[in-house]
């Protein structure tokens, strides 16, 4: 069946590091693919999407790209700041059932 | 902006109680879902709802049930409620076509039950 993958956090860096927040799915045929972002006390928002191998999502200086080869979809950020402490969702939709595959959930902690 | 608004932030009940979370969309969205969230499960589906009156049931529906009278409200029911309920309760609404139409969430129900 369908699934995703996350890393497990809590992820610690300091303001201005670089982020990995690794992502595999395993899905039949095309499935698109989603980055989640829950600040705190907050519910659930898009960060960013992909719906085709290849394609790169990007929002906020957040990148992820579709890589059908290695069934992944890991998120980056070149320089992060305070501002992106918040737990971080994998998700994938294969459009079978309406319904979202969702990852786990990694907490990311920025300190200044 | 879409908005997605949970009726209570908190709420605390005891074991056996009925309990009733509501959820009202601004955006005239025909998909609408809830979900609870516990420390190290992610997210898990409890039920959805793709139009009026129709419900599915999600991964962990034992124990509830839902309503959606009208379009822009789906309320989720705890019939008896029991401490295992004690979760983060979230709401969510979207466009049919989930591949480009992103799920729109609530701030959620932090739901206690003692």
């Amino acid at each position: 069946g369908n699934s995703v993958t996350q890393m497990e956090g809590p992820v610690t860096l300091s303001e201005e590091a670089f982020l990995t927040i690794n992502c595999t799915y395993t899905a039949t045929g095309y499935p698109s693919l989603f980055w989640y972002v829950q600040y705190p006390g907050e519910g659930l928002q898009l960060l960013l999407k992909a719906t085709k191998a290849d394609d790169k999502g990007s929002n906020k200086g957040f990148e992820a790209t579709y890589r059908k080869e290695t069934t992944s979809f890991h998120l980056e950020k070149g320089s992060v700041q305070v501002s992106d402490s918040a737990v971080y969702f994998c998700a994938l939709y294969a459009g079978n059932n309406r319904k979202l595959i969702w990852g786990l959930g990694t907490s990311l902690a920025v300190n200044p | 902006d879409v908005k997605v608004t949970q009726s209570s932030r908190y709420l605390v009940k005891r074991t056996g109680e009925k309990v009733f979370l509501e959820c009202v969309q601004d955006m005239d969205h025909e998909n609408m879902f809830w979900y609870r969230q516990d420390p190290g499960l992610g997210l898990r589906l409890i039920y959805f709802s793709y139009d009026v009156k129709m419900k599915e049931k999600g991964d962990i529906p034992e124990g509830y049930s839902v309503s959606r009278e009208k379009k822009e409200r789906f309320s989720l029911i705890l019939e008896s409620a029991s401490t295992n309920q004690t979760s983060m309760y979230l709401c969510a609404s979207s466009f049919p076509g989930q591949s480009n139409s992103p799920l729109h969430f609530g701030n959620g129900t932090r739901l206690t039950v003692t």
